[in-house]
């Protein structure tokens, strides 16, 4: 049981590029989420899904761009990367309601616009 | 004014010291709220969810106060292990969502 994966762990990007974050996660949650953590600031949602086909906007949504096609996946696609999205991005899926409440995170991907 | 505010500290305080941390949240309408632990470069894990009543697990202890909006992390006998970052945490929105809103977390270091 892996849990929450996410792919690559690092990456550095030139300024105009794209990219693709991978999160799988092998737990049979419905949400999942996208977050980012600049240096000592807490973390940013980004978007959200609360099942396969469903998708929304988070805190934080501008530069980026999301798909559910399974319950499995969640990537996270960057389009003309700026330095301004240098950060730390942490993929989570959850539980909620029914007297659970619970978000497990994947062990983030380090991401460097130069 | 931010959704959840914290004290960033740091911290210091040596080993089997008592400390605390508070957190304020601007939505009297939250209804979930939790405290989640950070390790450097690691990713957010969940310590405890907080419950109106109060609740202690081991030597933490969170405490909930809905009139003055603000949550509470005890932590006793401190321990060399328990240096990270805690990070307090509001349900946003409705419950059918699951989006949580973080503070910007308060950091411990406990010293020999």
């Amino acid at each position: 049981n892996a849990g929450v994966t996410q792919t690559p762990k690092f990456r550095i990007l030139k300024i105009g590029q794209s990219m693709t974050l991978q999160c799988t996660q092998d737990m049979n949650h419905n949400y999942m989420y996208w977050y980012r953590q600049d240096p000592g600031m807490g973390l940013k949602l980004i978007y959200y899904s609360v099942g396969a086909g469903i998708t929304d906007k988070g805190e934080v949504p501008n530069g980026y761009n999301v798909s559910r096609s399974t319950t499995e996946d969640f990537p996270l696609r960057l389009e003309l990367a700026a330095p301004s999205q240098t950060s730390v991005y942490f993929c989570a899926s959850g539980i909620w309601g029914a007297g659970q409440e619970t978000q497990y995170f994947g062990p983030g991907t380090r991401l460097l616009v130069l | 004014r931010k959704e959840v505010e914290q004290d960033p500290g740091p911290f210091n305080v040596p080993e089997g010291a008592t400390v605390a941390f508070n957190c304020t949240y601007s939505n009297s309408a939250s209804q979930s709220f939790f405290w989640y632990r950070q390790d450097c470069r690691k990713e957010p894990k969940l310590l405890m969810s907080v419950y109106s009543s109060g609740n202690e697990d081991g030597r933490f202890t969170a405490q909930l106060n809905r009139a003055s909006q603000y949550i509470s992390l005890l932590i006793r006998d401190s321990k060399l292990s328990d240096s990270a970052t805690y990070l307090c945490v509001v349900l946003g929105g409705s419950s059918n969502t699951g989006k949580l809103i973080f503070g910007q977390g308060t950091t411990l270091q406990v010293k020999p």
